[in-house]
This record gives structure tokens, sequence and C-alpha cells, in this order.
């Protein structure tokens, strides 16, 4: 299995700076069509995850460009600018290039 | 408007089963390929399982935790996936959600395992 292992934030960010969470995964996510099947997900509490990119750096639609995705075929950056009190939660990454698909332990953002 | 609305989930003891149901509407169902996702009370999340469409005859993936005791299924004409769970174990205790395309995502349904 691919395992995903995520970084820690120094938590709080404050409102305003921008903040990276970073993902590594344990084999290429590159896919023979050029691809990168990488995910990342915002879970706000008490909500359902929220897809935010995907080919590891595609917005999703009504994601705002203050998300960017970006990384190699192993290791990945989601970076969040101007940070907003909207984007706190936890963030997950997640691979969609082999079976079994699998997420990340998850990395949570406060902001202060 | 797309929505995904699962159903099932409640209180049942180790060993015994239970069938979700994720309801949906506002997109081409027969087409679509859709997943069941967990997540524990610890919070990690845990992809179940997939089904893809009839086009790729049908294929479901599990993973390995629940290979052999749970099976994803269809409905094309209801618009509806299922994920019957036999054999259950404390350790499946989750909110169970379906997603499609992974942007969207049910609000998820709570199964609890417990004696």
């Amino acid at each position: 299995d691919i395992v995903m292992t995520q970084g820690v934030l120094p938590n709080p960010v404050p409102s305003g700076e921008s903040a990276s969470i970073t993902c590594r995964s344990s084999k290429s996510l590159v896919y023979k069509d050029g691809k990168t099947y990488l995910n990342w997900f915002l879970q706000r509490p008490g909500q359902s995850p929220q897809l935010l990119t995907y080919w590891m750096s595609t917005r999703a639609s009504g994601v705002s460009d203050r998300f960017s995705g970006s990384g190699s075929g192993t290791y990945f950056t989601l970076k969040i600018s101007r940070v907003r009190a909207e984007d706190a939660g936890v963030y997950y990454c997640q691979q969609v290039r082999e079976y079994p698909l699998t997420f990340g332990s998850g990395t949570k953002l406060e902001i202060k | 408007e797309v929505q995904l609305v699962e159903t099932g989930g409640g209180l049942v003891q180790p060993g015994k089963s239970l069938k979700l149901t994720c309801a949906t509407s506002g997109f081409t169902f027969s087409n679509a390929w859709m997943d069941w996702v967990r997540q524990s009370p610890e919070k990690q999340l845990e992809w179940v399982a997939q089904i893809k469409d009839k086009s790729n005859n049908y294929a479901t993936y599990y993973a390995e935790s629940v290979k052999g005791r749970f099976t994803i299924s269809r409905d094309d004409s209801k618009s509806s996936v299922y994920l019957q769970m036999n054999s259950l174990k404390e350790e499946d205790t989750a909110i169970y959600y379906c997603t499609w395309s992974w942007l969207h995502w049910g609000q998820g349904t709570l199964v609890t395992v417990s004696s």
C-alpha cells in the first residue's frame, strides 16, 4: 500500500499570513498519462471533507485561488495564502494512483 | 444540485450485519464511479470501497481491512449505491460517507459496533 505522511503546522497561524502543508508518498503518484494522482481535502469541524485540489495542482470548482498545490512525484505541498478564519480545520492528502486508495493522517490548521 | 444522502447507520453488535444506502440525485448516476469512505472516532479517513460504472463492468475494489466482509453494489435505476457490511467488528465504528468524484460528499451516517 502507498503510505501518505503529512507534516505538522506550527499553530496557530496569524490571519493574513501564509501556511504550507506537506505530504509525502511512499511511491511516486505519477501515472503513465503524466498526471500526478494526489488530492487535497479540507474538513471543517462537523462537516464532510471538501475537495480542494486534484491531479496535485488543479483547483476544484469554486475553490479560492488562495489555495495552490504543487510538488514532485512523492513530495507535495498545499500552500494557503492570506489565511482566513474559514480556512481552519484539518487538511488531508490522498493518493488515487493505485488501489487501495489511501489518505494521510491529517494536518490541523488553527488561525490566530 | 448534486445530493448524496446516506442512511442505514446505527448501533450493532459485533458479528452482526448492516446495510448502508447512499441515495443520489442531480447527476448522471449511471456513469458515475462511487466510493465509500469512513472516518474513525480518531478522525482518520479511510477509503473503504469503490464501484465503477457499467462500461467498466461494475468493477469493485476494497480496502484490505474490509475485503471479504463488505460488499459494495449499486442500482442505477434508483441512483443509489449500497454498502453491505457483514461480520462487523468494533474497529468498523466510524462515520461512513459516500462520495462521487471526490467533489461531492454526503453528510455521513454513523455506524457504532459495540456489545
